[in-house]
């Protein structure tokens, strides 16, 4: 089984409807990240989770909000979807623990593919 | 404003040959830095992470850096087919700030 997985994979919807991402991980990872991408322009951060209670704005958090449910769950939520919002969207975790030479690997879910129409 | 700045590519280099990736970033306390590999479709894979001034290799991969010039590279010998993805470059100052990542370079390795 993955480590790291997103649901849905493919969501196509609506301008003005509310929709959730889901992360969930067994890593036991304690820290979780929402990337969308886009082409051209990378990956770009919305939102991070360094514990339960830690939630925090990325690069391009308006119109995004995030809850972190458990340690292994970190879900993303369109309040009202826009078109500028299709992307293909990244959750991914890492670990606190410090690793040999101080830096943090993060690791990858899937993707969700997302089109608002 | 924190930046990592990548050649966008494509960079297109025969098999068996050495490819070269560069990246450069703005913020000089910059202490982490990591090279993920993307296919397309796919999501990124960490590749290679380097915090030392130097060179690390890892089988066919170099990691070079260079704090000073606030630059790092990679670079992959004998490159393959299944080496062509998008190679994506990202620093952080430390295991307790996010990363920021570059937009990616695109590499093919044409047989």
């Amino acid at each position: 089984d993955a480590d790291v997985t997103q649901t849905p994979r493919n969501r196509i919807t609506k301008t003005g409807k509310r929709i959730m991402l889901e992360c969930s991980q067994t890593k036991g990872h304690d820290r979780m990240y929402w990337y969308r991408q886009d082409p051209g322009l990378g990956l770009r951060l919305i939102y991070y989770s360094f514990d339960v209670k830690d939630i925090n704005k990325g690069e391009i958090s308006d119109g995004y909000s995030v809850s972190r449910q458990a340690q292994a769950k970190f879900s993303l939520s369109l309040e009202s979807a826009i078109p500028n919002q299709t992307a293909l969207y990244f959750c991914a975790t890492s670990d606190s623990l410090p690793t040999s030479g101080g830096g943090e690997t993060q690791y990858f879910g899937p993707g969700t593919r997302l089109l608002v129409l | 404003q924190k930046e990592v700045e990548q050649n966008s590519g494509p960079l297109s280099v025969p098999e068996g040959a050495i490819a070269s990736l560069n990246c450069t970033y703005s913020d000089r306390v910059s202490q982490s830095f990591f090279w993920y590999r993307q296919y397309s479709g796919k999501s990124p894979e960490l590749i290679m992470s380097i915090y030392s001034n130097g060179d690390k290799e890892d089988g066919r991969f170099t990691a070079q850096l260079n704090k000073a010039s606030q630059y790092v590279s990679l670079l992959i010998r004998d490159s393959q087919p299944s080496d062509s993805a998008t190679y994506l470059c990202a620093v952080n100052r430390g295991s307790n700030y996010k990363l920021t990542f570059g937009k990616g370079t695109l590499l093919t390795v044409n047989p």
